[in-house]
């Protein structure tokens, strides 16, 4: 099944201790990209990535770290998270990125940093 | 960057009647506008989109509308179920700038 897979679903977590959000996907997809949902501010784009060896900011990028070693996975890095970083995380990936094709989102992972 | 506003933030009405979601863009490099459902704990995803060259598209009791020149588009669900209370959200892209940007979302209640 053509999917994108985040793990984990839940996390909760301690200012400062370092973490990483997985996201795979197998649609042999050119773009991936990072999103934090929040209530009332929809969602924004952290990081996005064209292709391998390719990323680049968003429009929320502080206090986050991506890497994108191989074409199918695109995780997410929190070196040192704080409180203000609790929210919903989405990954997503398109054939192509930009207008030429649409998102495809993971489920989400929700992140609790206390 | 692009800006995109979406009206209204929530929306009730009684099953069969239709819900209009409006939204605005500022950036007239973006071509493709996407909208997205969100069921309530589940991901976006996708039920319509629209490219630039059209000005309206329809999909069963789903339609979407592009006027570029007032850089805005809706999204028109006639005959509401229960099924179609979620979050919508529109989007926008260009061709070259490779990042979707979302409006803030509409809670749409279908009341049965």
């Amino acid at each position: 099944e053509a999917q994108v897979t985040q793990n984990p679903r839940y996390l909760i977590t301690v200012t400062g201790k370092k973490l990483t959000v997985t996201c795979s996907q197998n649609m042999n997809h050119e773009y991936m990209s990072w999103y934090r949902q929040d209530p009332g501010l929809g969602l924004r784009q952290i990081y996005y990535s064209m292709n391998v060896e390719v990323t680049d900011k968003g429009d929320v990028p502080e206090g986050y770290k991506v890497s994108r070693k191989e074409k199918r996975n695109f995780p997410l890095i929190l070196e040192s998270p704080s409180p203000n970083q609790t929210s919903l995380y989405f990954c997503a990936s398109s054939l192509y990125g930009g207008s030429h094709s649409p998102l495809h989102f993971g489920n989400g992972t929700r992140l609790t940093v206390t | 960057g692009e800006n995109v506003e979406q009206h209204p933030s929530t929306l009730s009405v009684q099953e069969g009647d239709s819900a209009v979601i409006k939204c605005t863009y500022s950036d007239s490099a973006s071509n493709y506008f996407p909208w997205y459902k969100q069921e309530l704990g589940k991901r976006p995803q996708l039920i319509i989109d629209i490219r630039s060259n059209v000005g309206e598209k329809k999909d069963q009791r789903i339609a979407v509308t592009l006027n570029k020149t007032a850089k805005h588009f809706s999204l028109h669900i006639t005959e509401t179920q229960p099924e179609d209370s979620a979050v919508y959200f529109c989007a926008a892209s260009t061709n070259t700038g490779n990042q979707f940007y979302f409006g803030t979302g509409t809670s749409l209640t279908v009341i049965p």
